[in-house]
Formats: structure tokens, sequence, C-alpha cells
């Protein structure tokens, strides 16, 4: 079965802390994804990555960096977490075009 | 614009009555559609794609799209407590593995 691993379910970081968020797939998906889904807001992409050591910004990368050094590892790192990156962030990965598998999600609080 | 809008909602309906949502899309380059559900506190789970004009039924949901009305909707027959959840509605353009998600609508069934 399919699985997308978020190495987290709940966070709690100071403002100003580096955070990284974690995500493994263990399907051989080239494609992966971070959104983070707010109140009223849906699901908003942050970064994507379609092959190793690349990346591309989504529609909110502002604070926000990534890394792909393996294939099955997509990281999103926070450089100085702020109050308003409170917020549930998914993970998602997919091979071709039968939409996405979500990890469990980070429910990230920033105080 | 929005390029992906549901109805708000909430919506409830009582049990065994059929829950209809609806999504309309802004980019007439879309060529899939997903509808995924959530429940509180869950990440999202895929219970429908489409990709050609009509219908297509799994079970007790159907979807429908209409790419002319740039319209996709969901029926779920025989609505059971389980299907409580909010559901969103998610599409991509030809050529791009991303999804742009609507802010979902949440459903509440009855008993």
């Amino acid at each position: 079965d399919v699985k997308v691993t978020q190495s987290s379910r709940y966070l709690v970081k100071r403002t100003g802390e580096k955070v990284f968020l974690e995500c493994v797939q263990d399907m051989d998906h080239e494609n992966m994804f971070w959104y983070r889904q707010d109140p009223g807001l849906g699901l908003r992409l942050i970064y994507f990555s379609y092959d190793v050591k690349m990346k591309e910004k989504g529609d909110i990368p502002e604070g926000y960096s990534v890394s792909r050094e393996k294939k099955e590892r997509f990281s999103l790192i926070l450089e100085s977490a702020s109050t308003n990156q409170t917020s549930m962030y998914l993970c998602a990965s997919i091979d071709r075009g039968y939409g996405y598998t979500f990890g469990s999600g980070t429910r990230l609080t920033v105080v | 614009q929005k390029e992906v809008e549901q109805n708000s909602g909430p919506l409830s309906v009582p049990e065994g009555a059929i829950a209809s949502l609806n999504c309309t899309y802004s980019d007439r380059g879309s060529q899939s559609f997903f509808w995924y559900r959530q429940y509180s506190g869950k990440s999202p789970e895929l219970i429908m794609f489409i990709y050609s004009n009509g219908d297509k039924e799994d079970g007790r949901f159907t979807a429908q799209l209409n790419k002319a009305s740039q319209y996709v909707s969901l029926l779920i027959r025989d609505s059971q407590p389980s299907d409580s959840a909010t559901y969103l509605c998610a599409v991509n353009i030809i050529g791009d593995y991303k999804l742009s998600f609507g802010a979902g609508t949440t459903v509440t069934v009855r008993a």
C-alpha cells in the first residue's frame, strides 16, 4: 500500500526558530508537494519537486525553503518561524495522474 | 477570481438522503478533476477522479463533469453519518501535476 510519512503529527516551536518538516514516501514517486491548510483558505501550495535536487516555488513560498537530496524524501524548512506560519502542513506525492497521496499532516503551532 | 470554487456550506442532510456538492473552475485547460474527503483532524483521501464529460459512479458516489460549463459535482447517495466530513474539489491542467484545491464543503449527515 502506498505510503507517505510525515515525521511529526504535532509540533510547537518558538518564534524565530528554524523548523524542519520531514516527508518520506515509499512509492518511488518523482513528484512531491508541500501544502499548508488553513480554515477558509483551503490547501495552498508552498513548494514542489519533480525530481531529486529539483525544486519549484508554489503559490506561497515566502518564508519557506525545501530540500530534496534523495528521491524518497522532501523536507520543508521554515527559516525563521513566525506566528503566521501556524498551520496544518501536508506533504503529498503523485505518480502519473491519479491524484495525490497525502501524508498524515503536521499541525505546527508557532508561539 | 479563485481558480477552484466550491459552495461554502455547511451542508446538512438527513441520513439516507442525497448530498450534492458543487465545484466550478476557471482554467479551461483543466484536464483532471478529483474529489477528496477529509475527516476532522485528518489528511485528505482521494474518493473519486474524473477526466471525461459525463457521469462516473463508484458505489454510493457519483462524479459529474461538464467541461463546457466548467463545472464538476459530487453526489453522495444514501448518505450515512460516516460521510460527515469536508469534501475538497481539486483540478489540474494539461501537462501539470500540481493540483489546485477549492476551500472545501463541510457535510453533516443527521441520523
